[in-house]
């Protein structure tokens, strides 16, 4: 079974700071997603990473498969940008299963 | 504009009271999953339809059913609600359902009370 740890598991952070969420994992994936859930509301999807980088808007995502890990970082953040991010993998081809880390609460102050 | 859409966002119910919760999608995806996330919790799949391909995950409970009469609608069918049930209950998506590089759509989620 594949472990999913996220850290930090909260962080506060000025408006402004440049911010990295950081994910690790146990075992092999074929993908990782970021997800992205405000308080009491669904969860979108920023992000499906299976090697290199991605880019939209102000975030950026990595992934280094042979160290089985991958951050999020937010440039220039915003209190809109507040929420729980989500890292999650899903272990192989043909797999369905997403597992999930617990999440990394973050507070964007003005 | 909404692509996975859940209904109701709040769902308030009565113990032992059975309730169905709804998800319909615009993306014509073969795959709708269920998952339960409850209070600082992460999210856990209870079953998917792939197209009309019922699975139900090892530990999901008897208690919940899920129907997908056609490719657009799905519902999650709670016979007898406990108040363990009370969580956010959120459907996704994707188009297939194999390969791992299958992006997940997800709706806004169903926050529910048991009373």
């Amino acid at each position: 079974k594949n472990e999913v740890e996220q850290s930090p598991q909260n962080l506060t952070a000025q408006e402004g700071e440049f911010i990295t969420i950081n994910c690790s994992y146990s075992v092999g994936i074929s993908a990782l997603h970021w997800l992205q859930q405000h308080p009491g509301g669904g969860i979108v999807s920023l992000f499906m990473l299976s090697s290199g980088k991605k880019k939209h808007g102000r975030l950026i995502a990595t992934i280094n498969i042979q160290e089985k890990h991958s951050s999020l970082h937010i440039t220039a953040s915003h209190p809109r940008d507040s929420a729980v991010y989500i890292c999650a993998v899903r272990s192989g081809a043909g797999s369905y299963q997403l597992t999930f880390g617990k999440g990394t609460k973050l507070s964007v102050i003005p | 504009d909404a692509m996975v859409i859940q209904n109701p966002r709040y769902q308030v119910t009565q113990f032992g009271k059975p309730v169905t919760l709804s998800c319909s999608q615009t993306l014509n995806h073969n795959v709708m999953y269920w998952y339960q996330q409850k209070s600082s919790q992460a999210p856990k799949l209870l079953f998917h339809y792939y197209d009309k391909d019922f699975n139900n995950e090892a530990d999901t409970p008897d208690n919940f059913q899920s129907r997908r009469p056609n490719t657009s609608f799905c519902f999650l069918d709670i016979r007898s609600p406990g108040l363990g049930d009370a969580a956010m209950y959120l459907c996704a998506t994707s188009p297939r359902l194999a390969g791992g590089n299958e992006k997940l759509f997800f709706g806004s989620g169903t926050q529910l009370s048991v009373l």
